[in-house]
């Protein structure tokens, strides 16, 4: 059964420094998304992405953050400068369709900043 | 706005008991679609099940049951004679139809921990 990957599973790293989170999504999706879940608290909408631009951010999603399909397969993240606040699990979705569809979930990465 | 209320923070039963997860919405849309997902202790979300605003069947999986009541906003979930392997955290999800580009609003999540 096809599924989202995401790599790496585990980052840590040093606040201020850039980190790049790396995302799967199944191949005939074509809306991809990225959500955050800091420790213990509920599932927050980051970023919404289809044919090859942001559709829609959330308040969260700054200028710190920035997101790319470099190729056709890969869906990446990428947080600028690391703040402390930014430790969180993040998961990539992706769905086939926009809205009327199921968004199924990669593993997450576990992002901690020191 | 669109809102999901999910009560319950914490649920603790002892296996082969029934339990119902609670999911409470909000929405202006006429159409819309509800969701929950799995999320066990490794952390991944697991999608359970789709429902759209206009199917009010209830819908039955395995030991899974859902109770969708538009006219009281609720989309409940039941677990049928529960086992420790359901012990998670449960989330109830609405899409958020009013930007067009399919994003999920989560409620807070249940947890549910089933003894022995």
């Amino acid at each position: 059964e096809p599924e989202v990957t995401q790599t790496p599973s585990h980052q840590v790293t040093q606040m201020g420094q850039e980190v790049i989170l790396r995302c799967v999504p199944i191949s005939n999706h074509l809306y991809f998304y990225w959500y955050r879940q800091i420790l213990g608290q509920k599932v927050e909408f980051l970023v919404s992405f289809y044919n090859n631009e942001i559709s829609e951010k959330s308040e969260i999603f700054d200028d710190q953050f920035s997101v790319e399909r470099p190729d056709g397969s890969n869906f990446t993240l990428k947080i600028r400068s690391t703040k402390l606040e930014d430790s969180a699990m993040y998961f990539c979705a992706s769905s086939e369709l926009v809205d009327t569809d199921t968004q199924y979930f990669g593993p997450g990465t576990r992002l901690t900043v020191l | 706005a669109q809102k999901v209320t999910q009560a319950q923070t914490e649920i603790s039963v002892v296996e082969k008991e029934d339990v119902t997860l609670d999911c409470v919405y909000e929405t202006r849309d006429t159409t819309y679609y509800l969701f929950w997902y799995k999320q066990p202790p490794s952390g991944e979300l697991v999608f359970l099940i789709r429902r759209n605003s206009f199917d009010e069947q209830n819908e039955i999986s395995g030991r899974y049951s859902w109770n969708f009541q538009k006219s009281t906003s609720s989309f409940n979930f039941t677990i049928t004679a529960s086992q420790v392997v359901d012990s998670a955290v449960y989330f109830c999800a609405l899409t958020d139809r009013s930007s067009n580009t399919g994003k999920l609003i989560f409620g807070q999540g249940t947890t549910l921990q089933v003894k022995p």
